[in-house]
């Protein structure tokens, strides 16, 4: 199995662009969630679902889009990039909503916004 | 409140002695405590948990102690070795809820 499959590795962004960071898993997990890395401030959530075609907020949602339109994606969207958005982004899924069991994290994407 | 508070943020521990991490929350409402591993260029995953009804949790060289009356859980690492070096978060979940809270981070370095 792959697991949890970030694209792109690395990418650099101006300022305004947008751009979108994809985000698949393989293990029909029914919760994924996106976190953005940052120094000093641990991993901060930014939207999660639950499901195909039902997403919410988390800590840091703003200047970020989503969509759940399948089990297997979930597609991290910048609008209007910012250099605050500058970040390392990681996405994970997990097999239930509620469920201890451990949340799978792909390998990330590197973001820079100049 | 749902912060979760994690301490040092670096540290370095000779091979063989024990690294010792800690985080300290304020909401009784968390009902998991999980411990996570990041290697450079890699997410974290996933090394070991606990839930508050238990003071104590051992997988190999790895425990977690907590301690429900102070809201205090902390890793221990026994033997610490190179290969052990690594960014350590620790992580709280609201009972009833799907998300999970992430401390700050520990970046651990056993010198050989």
């Amino acid at each position: 199995n792959a697991g949890v499959t970030q694209t792109p590795k690395f990418q650099v962004l101006k300022t305004g662009q947008s751009m979108t960071l994809q985000c698949a898993q393989d293990m029909n997990h029914e919760y994924m969630s996106w976190y953005r890395q940052d120094p000093g401030m641990g991993l901060r959530l930014i939207h999660y679902s639950v499901g195909a075609g039902i997403t919410d907020q988390g800590e840091v949602p703003n200047g970020y889009n989503v969509s759940r339109s399948t089990t297997e994606d979930f597609p991290l969207r910048l609008l209007s990039a910012a250099p605050s958005q500058t970040s390392v982004y990681f996405c994970a899924s997990r097999e239930g909503q509620y469920s201890n069991q451990p949340q799978h994290f792909g390998d990330g994407t590197r973001l820079s916004i100049l | 409140q749902q912060q979760v508070k994690q301490s040092p943020q670096s540290l370095i521990v000779q091979k063989g002695g024990i690294s010792i991490i800690n985080c300290a929350y304020e909401n009784t409402a968390f009902d998991y405590f999980p411990w996570y591993q990041q290697f450079p260029g890699k997410g974290p995953a996933l090394l070991i948990a606990i839930r508050p009804d238990v003071s104590e949790k051992k997988e190999g060289r790895f425990t977690i102690s907590f301690n429900k009356s102070a809201k205090q859980f902390s890793l221990h690492i026994m033997d610490s070795q190179p290969g052990d070096s690594a960014t350590y978060f620790c992580a709280a979940r609201i009972q009833g809820a799907q998300k999970l809270v992430f401390g700050q981070g520990t970046r651990l370095t056993i010198n050989p």
